[in-house]
Order: C-alpha cells, then sequence, then structure tokens
C-alpha cells in the first residue's frame, strides 16, 4: 500500500513570495490533515479536511496561509505572502474516517520550507 | 499545550530493552494514548496505542497504569535504527481526531 505522498520535498524561498505543497493521501482515506513543524518542536494541526469540507481550521493563520481538497482526494496548501517565522516542516497526514473513534493517522515524508 | 510530558532524552544500549515513559495526569476518561516516533528527516511513524489495556504489536508494547495518568512504550530489543524521536499524545477523538504534540523524547540507541 503506497503510503502519503508530498511534494516538493524541499523549497527555498525569499520573505513576501508566496509558495504551495501538494498532498496525495492514502487511496481511500477520507480525512486529511495538514500540520506544521518548527524545529526542535511537535508537529501542529494547521488544517483537517473530512473528504472536501473543513473539519478543523481553527489554528491556521488564515491571513496568509490557505488550503484546499477540491475533490476530496489530493490537497494543497499555499503561504502567501511567506514570512520569516514560517520556516517548518509542513507534514501531510491522512485517516480512513475521523467517524472512527481510534482513527489512525498516516504522515508523509513532509516539505521542508526555508524563508530568507 | 500539550496534555502530556516526556524526559527530553533517553539512552540505549544496542539489543536491550528501551522504555518510553510519558505522564499524562489529565487525561479524560475516553482519550487514547497514541505513541509516534519520528526519525530524522521523515514524518512521524505510528507504533501504537491503546485506552485502558496493555496493548503489544510488532513494533512495540504499551503499558497504561491503572490510573491511566502514565504509559510506558517498550521497545523490547532496542537496535540503531530505532534512534528517533518519540512522542506521546493524546488522541482527542470526536469531530476532529485531533492529535496534539509535544517535544518529545530524543532515544539514543547506543552500539
Amino acid at each position: 500500500e503506497a503510503g502519503v505522498a508530498q511534494s516538493p520535498r524541499y523549497k527555498i524561498i525569499e520573505k513576501r513570495q508566496s509558495v504551495a505543497f501538494w498532498c496525495n493521501p492514502i487511496s481511500g482515506h477520507a480525512t486529511l490533515y495538514w500540520y506544521q513543524q518548527i524545529l526542535g518542536q511537535g508537529p501542529k494541526l494547521l488544517i483537517q479536511f473530512q473528504n472536501n469540507g473543513v473539519v478543523d481550521d481553527s489554528q491556521l493563520p488564515k491571513d496568509r496561509f490557505s488550503a484546499e481538497r477540491l475533490k476530496g482526494v489530493d490537497s494543497t496548501l499555499k503561504i502567501q505572502p511567506a514570512k520569516l517565522e514560517d520556516s517548518a516542516v509542513y507534514l501531510c497526514a491522512s485517516s480512513f474516517d475521523v467517524e472512527v473513534r481510534t482513527d489512525t493517522q498516516y504522515f508523509g515524508p513532509g516539505t521542508r520550507l526555508t524563508v530568507l | 499545550d500539550a496534555k502530556t510530558t516526556q524526559p527530553p532524552s533517553m539512552d540505549c544500549a544496542e539489543g536491550r530493552a528501551a522504555n518510553l515513559p510519558c505522564n499524562h495526569s489529565t487525561i479524560s476518561g475516553n482519550e487514547y494514548v497514541y505513541w509516534y516516533r519520528q526519525i530524522h528527516s521523515q514524518g512521524p511513524q505510528y507504533i501504537i496505542h491503546g485506552l485502558k489495556n496493555n496493548e503489544t504489536n510488532e513494533m512495540a508494547s504499551l503499558i497504561i497504569t491503572e490510573d491511566r495518568k502514565s504509559s510506558t512504550l517498550i521497545l523490547p530489543h532496542a537496535t540503531l535504527r530505532d534512534t528517533a524521536v518519540y512522542y506521546c499524545t493524546l488522541n482527542y477523538g470526536g469531530a476532529t481526531n485531533k492529535l496534539i504534540f509535544g517535544t518529545g523524547t530524543l532515544l539514543a540507541v547506543q552500539p
């Protein structure tokens, strides 16, 4: 079974530029998550989708971050404009069904973003 | 804020059992304990989870105290490839299935 795919693996941009990350979840997984992991910290949830609807985006900085999952499969996370403090690893995870009480999340390899 | 507390680092000799503790004294009755690990430059990898009873799978064992305020992850025969940051987290479940990670324990397996 293929895992969660993410691209690109690395990205370097200047501050105030825009950037987008792509995620393809495990086949058949209805729920998709985006996490931000700053160096030395654990992952922090940014947004959670159930199919193509948003379940939780309370930690997403909506003035600069946006995410979509138009067809309930792939997802894109965008930052516009980027700030220095956005430098982090952006992780995508998926799980089969959020309605299942113990729904294990499986993570992709992440995209390492450096903002100069 | 993370609701789990873990030691920042631990060492273990290769071939010996690694016992990683986690404190979750404010856990509520329906919260599951999840363990993940993160090897350098990779995404977190699921290890095991449990509610009340001890659990075992091919990777590890999870021991949860009777009052559920703490747990221990046991890697029975640690290898160099087990060197990683280990996260103990709680599944808040409900509508969001949210995981809140702390800073984890860096386990260094020594040859």
